[in-house]
């Protein structure tokens, strides 16, 4: 089993619609959980951070954390053709030093 | 804002020969990070460094070297280049577990 889990996609939404990413991870001991979104041929960009459960909301992004579960979401309202990219879950595992371990990451399309 | 830069972002070498991949960061960072990703693969952590002059293997360092002379600085060195390691270079730095990337490095090896 991997530490951090992704459905690769692609996850194809119309444009205006709600896209939900999930992420689970396999250490119950993990703190700090991170977004990054990756538009092809670029590097990473951090979007998100969440270390509480609930949710945290940050314009149209919102982070879903609940760590009884171990998984992470992350949804993007009204989606728009630019929010196209692969969407990358970072997990600080427990005793992992400033390490972070990433998900695979889920390729999401935003069809106009 | 983070500043994550590298050297070059598109780079053609031949095999066997020694490659410097250079990232330098703005922010005072303690901690650096070189990763590759590749397609079906994900990122993969080849070295890192917690401070100058110390290094750490990641997962993947087989073929590859690194040098922190400097604390901005963090040089990725491949001894000698083969065509397994074409792949997206990225370095990242961070102050405690949230890390930013550099815009990356493409390195095609022939």
């Amino acid at each position: 089993q991997k530490e951090v889990e992704q459905n690769s996609g692609p996850l194809s939404v119309p444009e205006g619609a709600i896209a939900s990413l999930n992420c689970t991870y396999s250490d119950r001991g993990s703190q700090s959980f991170f977004w990054y979104r990756q538009y092809s041929g670029k590097s990473p960009e951090l979007i998100m951070s969440i270390y509480s459960n609930g949710d945290k909301e940050d314009g149209r992004f919102t982070a879903q954390l609940n760590k009884a579960s171990q998984y992470v979401s992350l949804l993007i309202r009204d989606s728009q053709p630019s929010d196209s990219a692969t969407y990358l879950c970072a997990v600080h595992l427990n005793n992992a030093g400033n390490m972070l371990t990433f998900g695979g990451g889920t390729r999401l399309m935003v069809k106009p | 804002d983070v500043k994550v830069t590298q050297s070059s972002r598109y780079l053609v070498k031949r095999t066997g020969e020694k490659v410097f991949l250079e990232c330098v960061q703005d922010m005072d960072h303690e901690n650096m990070f070189w990763y590759r990703q590749d397609p079906g693969l994900g990122l993969r952590l080849i070295y890192f460094s917690y401070d100058v002059k110390m290094k750490e293997k990641g997962d993947i360092p087989e073929g590859y070297s690194v040098s922190r002379e400097k604390k901005e600085r963090f040089s990725l060195i491949l001894e000698s280049a083969s065509t397994n390691q074409t792949s997206m270079y990225l370095c990242a730095s961070s102050a405690s577990e949230t890390q930013y990337f550099g815009p990356g490095t493409r390195l095609l090896v022939l």
